[in-house]
């Protein structure tokens, strides 16, 4: 089974702050196909998640162009480039090359 | 507007039996692999089984293998998931997803709780 180790499991950011968040998977996550399922949520308080990347760099409709994910194989990363108040939240990286895996999330609070 | 509505949620004995239906609309749900996944209280996401577009294809983590089924109907742009011998480490939040190169569209959830 593919897990999902994600860090940091929390992050402290002011308004304005860049910052990142890591996925690594413990296989590679590029499908036989040539693409990589390898996707970014947010999870508000109280809300379900909501999709914000696909296929690792793709961002979602209507999601701000300050979030961006990179990487390939098995090394990915989220990041915001400037946060703002609305970005608080959990973020979770999830695989579907494999089945379905989450990670375990990362909790981003606002200074 | 896409809306995925879960119901059939509730308190539940160990042991029992409780079936999950999401009702989907504002997008052609026969094209969707679905998905259902639970959140545990103050827990991460969990993947609890993905259905293909047709039906024909189901399938499950260990976890729920044996115990739950998911099952569709295109016809009615429903989805289900049939949870059987609950036991209390089912208690979570249960969405269903429609899975788009990942999960792209998300219900609002409903909690089974399983205590006696």
């Amino acid at each position: 089974d593919v897990v999902l180790t994600q860090t940091p499991p929390t992050l402290s950011a002011t308004i304005g702050q860049s910052v990142s968040i890591s996925c690594r998977s413990s296989q590679s996550l590029l499908h036989s196909n040539g693409n990589t399922y390898l996707n970014w949520l947010l999870q508000r308080p109280g809300q379900p998640p909501q999709l914000l990347i696909y296929l690792v760099s793709r961002l979602e409709s209507g999601v701000p162009n300050r979030f961006s994910g990179s990487g390939s194989g098995t090394d990915f990363t989220l990041k915001i480039s400037g946060v703002e108040a609305e970005d608080l939240g959990v973020y979770y990286c999830v695989q579907s090359t494999h089945a379905l895996t989450f990670g375990s999330g990362t909790k981003l609070e606002i200074k | 507007e896409v809306q995925l509505v879960e119901s059939g949620g509730g308190l539940v004995q160990p042991g029992r039996s409780l079936k999950l239906s999401c009702a989907a609309s504002g997008f052609t749900f026969s094209n969707y692999y679905m998905a259902w996944v639970r959140q545990a209280p103050k827990k991460g996401l969990e993947w609890v089984a993905t259905i293909s577009t047709s039906g024909s294809r189901t399938y499950y983590p260990d976890s729920v293998k044996g115990r739950f089924t998911i099952s569709r109907d295109n016809a009615k742009s429903s989805l289900y998931l049939q949870m059987n011998s609950l036991k209390s480490e089912d208690t979570a939040t249960y969405y269903c997803a429609a899975l788009l190169q990942g999960p792209r569209y998300w219900g609002q959830g409903v909690m089974v709780t399983v205590s006696s």
